[in-house]
């Protein structure tokens, strides 16, 4: 059971948009920035978005992340094939003393 | 250009031991964070480890507290998982991963392609 919430799976057409969720708490996202992450099978993790809404060079501007409270958001628009993937939200967890990632949301564009 | 090589992994018996090791270089390795992520079979991502840019502070995920041990020789810029009583549920792919921020709060931003771990009798 992961300590941040992420729902399993979302999916859309393409050119839609979608958000993905990543609920925590006071001792995590609360109080920490929150990075979001895509996973390719068989690559490396690829950062998305960092210090909660800031996107690294590179990252189109399709790809968004809002946080309020103890829980962020990543939005990405203009959904592409090539954007099927499995997408983590990770933050420090001041109480476990420890940095947490969600679960995982796996994205299906139909 | 930033790169992340990881060593080390390979087939162990429960209870045996393995250091990973984590070669960097195309960066100063000694003024970033470095963090230790797994990935077992069918299952998600689960963070391990971080050590400071001075080795000053350590810490590990509950699940591995006790038995993994994270070091690294800024001489040789060079991170290590020292992973002791290793179980069946350890068996994972192992990234390293670097961390721009000093402190608690992290991000990564580049990532090793990884190692495979297998605990199997």
């Amino acid at each position: 059971q992961s300590v941040l919430t992420q729902p399993p799976s979302v999916s859309a057409a393409p050119g839609q948009k979608v958000t993905i969720s990543c609920s925590g708490s006071s001792f995590n996202i609360g109080n920490n920035s929150v990075s979001w992450y895509q996973h390719l099978p068989g690559t490396a993790p690829k950062l998305l978005i960092y210090d909660n809404n800031r996107r690294p060079s590179g990252i189109p501007d399709r790809f968004s992340g809002s946080k309020s409270g103890t829980s962020a958001t990543l939005g990405i628009t203009g959904l592409q094939t090539g954007d099927e993937a499995d997408y983590y939200c990770g933050t420090w967890d001041n109480s476990l003393s420890s940095g947490v990632f969600g679960g995982g949301t796996k994205l299906t564009v139909l | 250009q930033v790169q992340l090589v990881e060593s080390g992994g390979g087939v162990v018996q429960p209870g045996r031991s393995l250091r990973l090791s984590c070669a960097a270089s195309g960066f100063t390795f000694s003024s970033y964070d470095m963090h230790w992520v797994r990935q077992a079979p069918g299952k998600g991502l689960e963070w391990v480890a971080v050590i400071w840019y001075d080795g000053s502070h350590k810490y590990h995920a509950d699940s591995v507290k006790g038995r993994f041990t994270i070091s690294r020789d800024n001489s040789k810029s060079t991170l290590y998982l020292q992973m002791n009583s290793l179980r069946v549920e350890d068996t994972a792919v192992y990234y390293c991963a670097r961390d721009p921020l000093l402190g608690s709060d992290w991000y990564l931003d580049y990532w090793g392609q990884g190692t495979l771990v297998t605990v199997s009798s």
